[in-house]
Parts: C-alpha cells; sequence; structure tokens
C-alpha cells in the first residue's frame, strides 16, 4: 500500500518558468493539503481539496500559484513565472475524510535559479 | 487565532539522556496537539497527538508528551536519547474551519543527538 506519493522529489526552474509538483494520495483518500515549507521558517498551510473542488485556499498567495485535484489523477500544484521567494519545499498530505489523521509526502524541493 | 511557539530552535543532548522539546500553543477553542518528526530530505512523520481524554500521549519510537491546559503547553519527552533520534521536530495545533483539517506549525526545533 503506497504512501503518499509526491514528485519529482526536486525541481529547479528559471525565473519565469512555470513548476508543476504532482501529488498521488494514498490509496482511498479524497482530501489533499499542501503546505509549503520556506528556509528558517515553519510550514504554512497553502490549500486544501477535496475530490474536483477547492475547500480552502486563503494560504496561497493570490497570483501565480493555484492547484486542482481532478476526479481522476494526481493533486496538482502550478506555479506560474516562478520568483526566487518560491524556493521552498512543498509538502502534500493526504486523509481520508474529515480527520486529521494526515500522511505526508516526502515532499518537492523546488528551487528557482 | 492559533499559534505555536516552539522554545529553542535548536536543542543538544548526550546519548541516554533526557529529551526535552518544548512547545506552548494559543487557542480559544480546545485545541487537537500533535508532534511530528522531520527526517533530512523526508516527509513529516506522526509522533503522536492529543484530541481528547489523557493528556499524557504515549508515541512512536518512545516518545511521549503530556498537555497541560493551564500552561497551554504540550511539551515533548523521552526518557533516553537515542543517536537516530537526531533529527526535526515540529509541534502544531489544529484548527477547525468548517471541516478543514489544517494545521498551524511551530518553527521547528533540531535535535542534535551526541555520543
Amino acid at each position: 500500500n503506497a504512501g503518499v506519493m509526491q514528485n519529482p522529489r526536486h525541481l529547479v526552474r528559471r525565473r519565469g518558468q512555470e513548476a508543476r509538483l504532482r501529488c498521488s494520495p494514498m490509496k482511498g483518500h479524497s482530501h489533499v493539503y499542501w503546505y509549503r515549507q520556506l528556509p528558517e521558517e515553519g510550514l504554512k498551510f497553502m490549500v486544501y481539496l477535496q475530490k474536483e473542488n477547492i475547500i480552502d485556499e486563503s494560504g496561497m498567495p493570490k497570483e501565480r500559484f493555484s492547484a486542482e485535484f481532478p476526479k481522476e489523477g494526481p493533486s496538482i500544484l502550478r506555479i506560474q513565472q516562478v520568483v526566487r521567494g518560491d524556493s521552498a519545499a512543498y509538502f502534500c498530505a493526504s486523509s481520508p475524510g474529515d480527520t486529521y489523521g494526515y500522511t505526508f509526502g516526502s515532499g518537492t524541493r523546488l528551487t528557482v535559479v | 487565532a492559533q499559534s505555536v511557539t516552539q522554545l529553542g530552535s535548536h536543542v543538544s543532548v548526550s546519548e541516554g539522556a533526557l529529551v526535552l522539546l518544548r512547545c506552548n500553543y494559543s487557542s480559544s477553542v480546545p485545541p487537537y496537539l500533535f508532534w511530528y518528526v522531520q527526517y533530512p530530505n523526508q516527509g513529516l512523520q506522526l509522533l503522536l497527538k492529543y484530541t481528547t481524554g489523557a493528556t499524557l500521549v504515549k508515541g512512536i519510537n518512545g516518545f511521549e508528551a503530556e498537555f497541560k491546559k493551564s500552561e497551554t503547553s504540550f511539551h515533548l519527552t523521552k526518557p533516553s536519547a537515542h543517536m537516530s533520534d537526531a533529527a526535526e521536530y515540529f509541534c502544531a495545533v489544529g484548527t477547525r474551519a468548517g471541516n478543514n483539517r489544517k494545521l498551524i506549525w511551530g518553527l521547528g526545533t533540531s535535535l542534535a543527538v551526541n555520543p
């Protein structure tokens, strides 16, 4: 039973490019959370999604960031026109429902050069 | 608004010594409290959690934490440190907004274990 799978593990993008981060939740999990960990900072909530719905995106920057969790396939966090300040570790977590029983993925470490 | 403060960004102990990592929280409603561990370049693993009931919570790898409402604390302890305990530890408080189970995190404490 695979855990939460995030890919890629490491992603390097030049300023202005797009970054697409993927998260496949555990089997049977329909709730996905994205968190960002900036250097020297703790984790910050970004967005909470259920299948085909964004439930809470209050932690997402207003511009350039978007997230989706389609009926089929992984959840995608998309960052357009990346800037150096977007360099961080992005973690996805999934749960089977209305619960704190999160399982985290290993994260995607984005470096913007 | 909820918040978490972890006292001490770096803690160093000798192998076999007591581990004490401090966490204080602020919450206007009864909190759900969590400790996670992060090994280098890995994701976060749940150590233990407090939701309701017994205030002394036992977790994996010999760790435990005690919820003290009067002190708004949820300190993490382990009687005898192992070299393998060296990692980053995060305290978090659960907030409920509708059915959103997002977590508010402390800044983390890096634990070093010396031989």
